[in-house]
């Protein structure tokens, strides 16, 4: 079946440094690329999404590229900070037929700021 | 307001019992999920309905059976509860299937 890998899943860096959580996917046909954010003992939550018409989006201190050719997209985090701990998961949209979808998540990145 | 709310936060309870988790939300949209997360942090979707139809339905035990009264509710009722259905369980939803889904606060249950 499709699915989507997520590298690495565990990353650690320095506070201010950037972060770089790496996805692909196998489905050509994926219009539709979430990141979330979850917290220790929170609910997973939308920090940023991108769609097949554009190949970059930018909110603050985060961005998402994306690359249809290669099949992959990535989440970068700049000038990290403290409050950015949390384990980060990347999906992807797949088609299940009569118009439905379903998104298939990677396995998630536990990304750890050191101070 | 809560968008996705579920009850109860937290359940323990025995072996072989029978638990039910209910959900609502009050976004308007027409898709809701069941989603399990284990220790490994693996989020796995369990069920899906899209306007009260069941489009998703992946490989779970049959004592698992979701119930969606109308597109606003899905709740989730376990037979015979094992150990190995100690985890937390997420209710989310979402205008359109495949769409940014929105997450409840999720259901932490421990089979003991």
């Amino acid at each position: 079946g499709e699915n989507v890998e997520q590298h690495p899943s565990t990353l650690s860096v320095q506070e201010g440094d950037s972060a770089v959580i790496k996805c692909t996917y196998s489905d050509s046909a994926s219009n539709y690329f979430p990141w979330y954010k979850q917290e220790l003992g929170k609910r997973p939550q939308l920090i940023i999404d991108i769609r097949s018409n554009v190949g970059e989006k930018k909110d603050q201190r985060i961005a998402v590229t994306l690359n249809k050719t290669a099949k992959h997209f990535s989440l970068h985090i700049t000038e990290t900070q403290p409050e950015d701990s949390a384990v980060y998961f990347c999906a992807a949209s797949i088609g299940l037929g009569d118009s439905n979808y379903q998104l298939i998540w990677g396995a998630g990145t536990k990304l750890i700021i050191k101070p | 307001d809560t968008a996705v709310s579920q009850t109860p936060k937290y359940l323990v309870t025995q072996m072989g019992n029978d638990k039910s988790i209910k959900c609502e939300q009050n976004l308007g949209h027409d898709t809701m999920y069941w989603y399990k997360q284990d220790s490994k942090k693996f989020l796995k979707i369990m069920f899906s309905y899209n306007n009260k139809e069941l489009i998703i339905n992946e490989t779970v035990p049959n004592r698992f059976s979701p119930k969606s009264p109308d597109k606003a509710h899905l709740n989730l009722h376990i037979n015979s509860l094992e150990l190995g259905d100690s985890a937390v369980y997420f209710c989310a939803s979402s205008q359109r299937s495949g769409n940014t889904i929105y997450f409840g606060e999720g259901s932490w249950l421990t089979v003991v």
